[in-house]
């Protein structure tokens, strides 16, 4: 089945600055893959996503970037608010109809003022 | 967008009685929903796939008659913790897709709290 490798675990980052969290999975069969926020005692709230036949996409200060031969993805976060403390999951899933997001372990993002 | 509610939001209970938890899909058809459970500063691990209709499928190691799993709508999937104890204490939370099928929405979370 499908793993997810999530790093780092925790992000320390000045406000302002730029955050990057990176995740690797291992089925070849995955082609959708969202990025979650969560905050304390809150369900994941979906921030961007991706699919297999991008390989960039970009909401303002998000990004997403996706290797596919690599099997790795990247959340990228500019100009870094405290707002942007939290915990945030990456996860692929096969896009088909049913299956089950496989998330990474979390990374914990801490912006300080 | 999609919006997937929960109840109750928290619930503390005795050990040995059983819980019941509501998973809701508000504005859209939801045949097929997934539970979670989430251990404080842990990920989310999927428990079972809930399908409307039909059996829900669950992840190895995760108890069927203890979890008990109703979809009986198109909008309502029921998680049933029976003869709860200490150790089924977490953050449950359930998620649905929405329209486009791989996007997958969550509601906002059930804390138990077994005594």
């Amino acid at each position: 089945g499908e793993n997810v490798e999530q790093h780092p675990s925790t992000l320390s980052v000045q406000e302002g600055d730029s955050a990057v969290i990176k995740c690797t999975y291992s089925d070849s069969a995955s082609n959708y893959f969202p990025w979650y926020k969560q905050e304390l005692g809150k369900g994941p709230q979906l921030i961007i996503d991706i699919r297999s036949n991008v390989g960039e996409k970009k909401d303002q200060r998000i990004a997403v970037t996706l290797n596919k031969t690599a099997k790795h993805f990247s959340l990228h976060i500019t100009e870094t608010q405290p707002e942007d403390s939290a915990v945030y999951f990456c996860a692929a899933s096969s896009n088909q109809a049913g299956t089950a997001l496989i998330f990474g372990k979390g990374t914990t993002l801490s912006v300080s003022s | 967008g999609a919006v997937v509610s929960q109840h109750p939001s928290r619930v503390i209970c005795k050990s040995g009685t059983s819980v019941k938890i509501e998973c809701r899909s508000l504005d859209f058809q939801a045949t097929t929903m997934f539970w979670y459970r989430q251990f404080p500063k842990q990920s989310l691990m999927l428990m079972a796939t809930s399908n409307e209709g039909s059996k829900a499928t669950y992840e190895q190691g995760v108890e069927k008659d203890k979890f008990l799993i109703n979809h009986a709508s198109l909008t309502l999937s029921t998680l049933t913790v029976t003869s709860a104890h200490p150790e089924d204490s977490s953050f449950y939370i359930c998620s649905a897709p929405g329209p486009s099928m791989d996007t997958q929405y969550f509601g906002p979370g059930t804390r138990l709290t077994v005594l």
